[in-house]
């Protein structure tokens, strides 16, 4: 099974709420990832889980907040967005971030509107 | 210059036909090459991985890399109006720390006419 899930499928949001994204994993992959995809682009790494901890922030603004409770949970803390953070957001997971076979598994995304 | 080029496209082609995708690259140090397809709206999924040069085959599905010219291709045999979607070609490299990121085509978007 290589199925990573993500909730909410759509969101609506103001700028000035607060919201989360969640993923779920269940393939005991140790790396999991967030990615913005806008329309027509390939999807734009934000940050990496390695074993739970952080190790990579590709520079995103702190109005993202990523948080890994366990191995098998990603959330992605969401306050004071911008319309311009209208995206697909994606979380994605991998068996090892350090083997260079690491393929990459995808969740179905969660389509974010900021109004 | 990117470090992944790949035609965005669109590609149009009759039901039956054999597709070609292809990606270049400049970095010799990837090592893992992933195609992926994506649906409207959907999160990408990994069709094919392959690290040597050489075909790798899954199906109507080949994958082939050739390192020398850092150039990769998937092909698509009797192509289906299914197959419409985007095909993604990514390739993983050393991040920072000891973690690997992968560096993106643009994608190329295929329509299979019935």
């Amino acid at each position: 099974d290589t199925e990573v899930t993500q909730t909410p499928k759509h969101l609506v949001m103001g700028m000035t709420n607060k919201k989360s994204l969640k993923c779920e994993q269940h393939m005991g992959h140790r790396a999991m990832y967030w990615y913005k995809q806008k329309a027509k682009k390939p999807p734009e790494l934000m940050f990496v889980y390695s074993y739970e901890k952080l190790s990579i922030n590709e520079s995103v603004p702190s109005r993202f907040s990523p948080e890994c409770p366990n191995s098998s949970l990603l959330n992605l803390h969401l306050h004071a967005l911008q319309p311009e953070d209208s995206a697909l957001y994606l979380c994605a997971s991998s068996q090892d971030p350090g083997q260079a076979r690491y393929e990459q598994y995808f969740g179905p995304g969660t389509r974010l509107t900021v109004t | 210059q990117k470090e992944v080029e790949q035609d965005p496209g669109p590609l149009s082609v009759p039901e039956g036909a054999i597709v070609s995708l292809n990606c270049t690259y400049s970095n010799s140090a990837f090592q893992y090459f992933m195609w992926y397809r994506q649906y409207s709206r959907k999160g990408p999924e990994l069709l094919m991985y392959t690290y040597s040069s050489g075909n790798k085959e899954d199906g109507r599905f080949t994958a082939q890399v050739d390192k020398s010219s850092k150039y990769i291709s998937l092909f698509i045999r009797d192509s289906q109006p299914s197959d419409s979607a985007t095909y993604l070609c990514a390739m993983s490299v050393a991040g920072a720390g000891n973690n690997r990121k992968l560096i993106w085509g643009l994608g190329t978007s295929l329509a299979v006419n019935p």
